[in-house]
This record gives C-alpha cells, sequence and structure tokens, in this order.
C-alpha cells in the first residue's frame, strides 16, 4: 500500500508569488490533513477534510490560503501571494476513519517551501 | 486547551545505552498521546499510543512509554539505543472530546554516539 504522498518535495518561490502544493492520501482514506512546521516552531494543525468537506479550518493563518479537496481525492492547499513568514514544511496526513476509532494518522514526507 | 512541552531539544546517548525523551502534556479531556518519530526525507511515523487502555504503552522498534495520569507525563524509553535510533521524536496529544487535530510538542532531536 503506497502511503502518503506530496508534491513537490521542495519549493522555492519570491515574496509574493503564488505556490500550489499537492497532498496524495492513502487510497480510501476519507480523512485528510495538513499541518505545517515554521523554522524553530512546533508543527501545528491548519486543517481538516472528510471527502471534499472541511471539517475543522481552524488552524488556517489567513486568507492567502486556499486549501481544496475535489472529489475527495488529493488536495491541494494554494499559497497567494507568498510571504516571507510562509516558508517551512507543509506535512499533509491521511486516516480512513475518525481518530478515535482508528488511532493514527499516517504522515507524507512534507514539502519544504521556502519564500525568498 | 491541549498543550504538549517536551523537555529536551537535543538528547545525545551512546549506542548500547537506555534513551529517555520527556513529555508533559496538559489536556482538558481525557487524551490520547502519540510519540512520532521523523527520520531525515522521511514522513513522520506513528511509535506508539495511548488511548486510555493499559498505561504502559509498547511500540516499535523497541520502544514504550507510560501514561502518568498524576505527572501529566508521558515519556518515552528504550533500554538499549541502536545507531539508527537517531531522529526527532515528536509528543503529540489529541483530547477525545472529538477533535481530529493533533497537538504536537517542539520535538527532541536524538543522537546516537558509537
Amino acid at each position: 500500500e503506497a502511503g502518503v504522498t506530496q508534491f513537490p518535495s521542495h519549493s522555492v518561490i519570491e515574496k509574493g508569488q503564488t505556490v500550489t502544493l499537492r497532498c496524495d492520501p492513502i487510497s480510501g482514506h476519507d480523512n485528510l490533513y495538513w499541518y505545517r512546521r515554521v523554522m524553530g516552531k512546533e508543527i501545528k494543525f491548519l486543517l481538516h477534510f472528510v471527502k471534499e468537506s472541511k471539517q475543522d479550518e481552524s488552524g488556517m493563518p489567513n486568507n492567502r490560503f486556499l486549501a481544496e479537496r475535489t472529489g475527495g481525492t488529493y488536495s491541494t492547499l494554494k499559497v497567494q501571494p507568498a510571504e516571507l513568514e510562509d516558508s517551512g514544511v507543509y506535512f499533509c496526513a491521511s486516516s480512513r476513519g475518525e481518530l478515535a476509532l482508528t488511532g493514527e494518522q499516517f504522515f507524507g514526507p512534507g514539502t519544504r517551501l521556502t519564500v525568498l | 486547551a491541549q498543550s504538549v512541552t517536551q523537555l529536551d531539544s537535543h538528547v545525545s546517548v551512546s549506542e548500547g545505552t537506555p534513551v529517555l525523551l520527556r513529555c508533559n502534556y496538559s489536556s482538558s479531556y481525557s487524551p490520547s498521546l502519540f510519540w512520532y518519530v521523523q527520520h531525515p526525507n522521511k514522513g513522520l511515523q506513528l511509535l506508539l499510543k495511548y488511548t486510555s487502555a493499559a498505561t504502559l504503552v509498547k511500540g516499535i522498534n523497541g520502544f514504550e512509554a507510560e501514561f502518568k495520569k498524576s505527572e501529566t507525563s508521558f515519556h518515552l524509553t528504550k533500554p538499549s539505543a541502536h545507531m539508527s535510533d537517531a531522529a526527532e521524536y515528536f509528543c503529540v496529544v489529541s483530547d477525545q472530546g472529538g477533535s481530529e487535530k493533533l497537538v504536537f510538542g517542539k520535538g527532541t532531536k536524538l543522537t546516537v554516539n558509537p
């Protein structure tokens, strides 16, 4: 079974540009999560999808971030326009069901975003 | 609100000696607690989890952790470190109040010296 995959692995852009990160969850996993680790800080929750619906987007930092999951399969996270403080590692995770039932979120390797 | 404190940002041990990575948590509900590990250029991998069953939890690769409610601690231990254990370790809490959100500690980088 393939794990969670993320693309690209690295992205370097200039301030003001747009970047789109992609996450492919494990096949059959309805729950998809985005997290972010800014340099020197802890990994923080951004949002949670169940299929194509946003269940919890309380961690999204501002309206420059847009997450989508059309069709309930892969997800994209767009940052537009990117700012310097958006630099960090963006992790995607997936799970088959609710955490209380499945007990685990499976994480991808992350996308390292650098905004210059 | 839940929070996690990992007391050491870096831990260095010699191969074959015990490992202790410390974690304290704060949670309004009965928490679920996890330890994840991240090796370089890899995703986060679940080591073990506590979800209100046995307080001593055994995980993969010889790691275990003990949930101590009175001390609000969930320290990770291993009797004998191996070179392949060198990685960053994260203590994570999720409340059982229905939230799917994981709350991470800042991580502890483990170095294993030959």
